[in-house]
């Protein structure tokens, strides 16, 4: 049973423009959503965070949408640069935290 | 703060042998975490302490895995009697400073049985 799913395993982008990245959960219970960015021979890097009591956070280039009724997250990227080229990873946490669980991750290739 | 610490990066044993990682979480961050991650998966959960104490463990920890935190710094995980599909890499991740919500991660340690 997947509780977070990333249904798109690869996108592909010009640079400049803006890269959309989507995540679907499942459970309810989740009160915290997270995007990490991962390049390969790495771990996981924190890249942008929201509270399910807030519908967007910004930070910089990097905008996370949340729609709790559809229980869908969205990270934009916005411009895209060819060093965004990484795999995404959704996560979600309930309580303040204790395990994270990941969706399947989606590919971004940014092309010069 | 240099960061959440792995070693080895990587590991090549073979089946049936025994294997032990450590991780040296982020100075004062008292949770400290451990994933696994197959090729094309995300990570998934498997353990986590706050400070020594061992507060949860998935189901994916079986009984050939132990994972240990004597002096709530740093952690062991050690597999025993590894398999084939013990193959993955391990995660290690840390927080508690300010927040126990984002995790930070380490470059993780890669094993392979052959």
């Amino acid at each position: 049973d997947q509780q977070v799913k990333q249904n798109s395993p690869s996108l592909s982008v010009q640079e400049g423009r803006i890269s959309i990245l989507n995540c679907d959960y499942t459970n309810s219970m989740f009160d915290y959503f997270l995007w990490y960015k991962k390049y390969p021979a790495e771990g996981p890097t924190f890249l942008i965070s929201i509270s399910s009591i807030k519908d967007k956070n910004e930070d910089g280039r990097f905008t996370v949408f949340l729609n709790k009724s559809a229980k869908h997250l969205s990270l934009h990227i916005v411009p895209s640069q060819p060093g965004d080229s990484a795999v995404y990873f959704c996560a979600a946490s309930a309580n303040q935290g204790n395990m994270l669980t990941f969706g399947g991750g989606t590919r971004l290739m940014v092309k010069p | 703060d240099t960061g959440v610490s792995q070693n080895p990066r990587h590991k090549i044993t073979k089946r049936g042998q025994n294997v032990t990682f450590r991780c040296d979480p982020i100075s004062e961050h008292n949770r400290l975490y451990w994933y696994r991650q197959t090729l094309g998966q995300g990570p998934e959960f498997l353990t986590y302490f706050q400070n020594e104490a061992q507060l949860e463990k998935s189901r994916l920890l079986s009984d050939r895995f132990s994972a240990e935190r004597p002096k709530g710094s740093f952690s062991t995980l050690e597999i025993q009697r590894t398999e084939q599909g013990d193959s993955a890499m391990y995660l290690c991740a840390s927080n508690g400073q300010v927040t126990y919500n984002e995790q930070f991660f380490g470059p993780g340690t890669r094993l392979t049985v052959l």
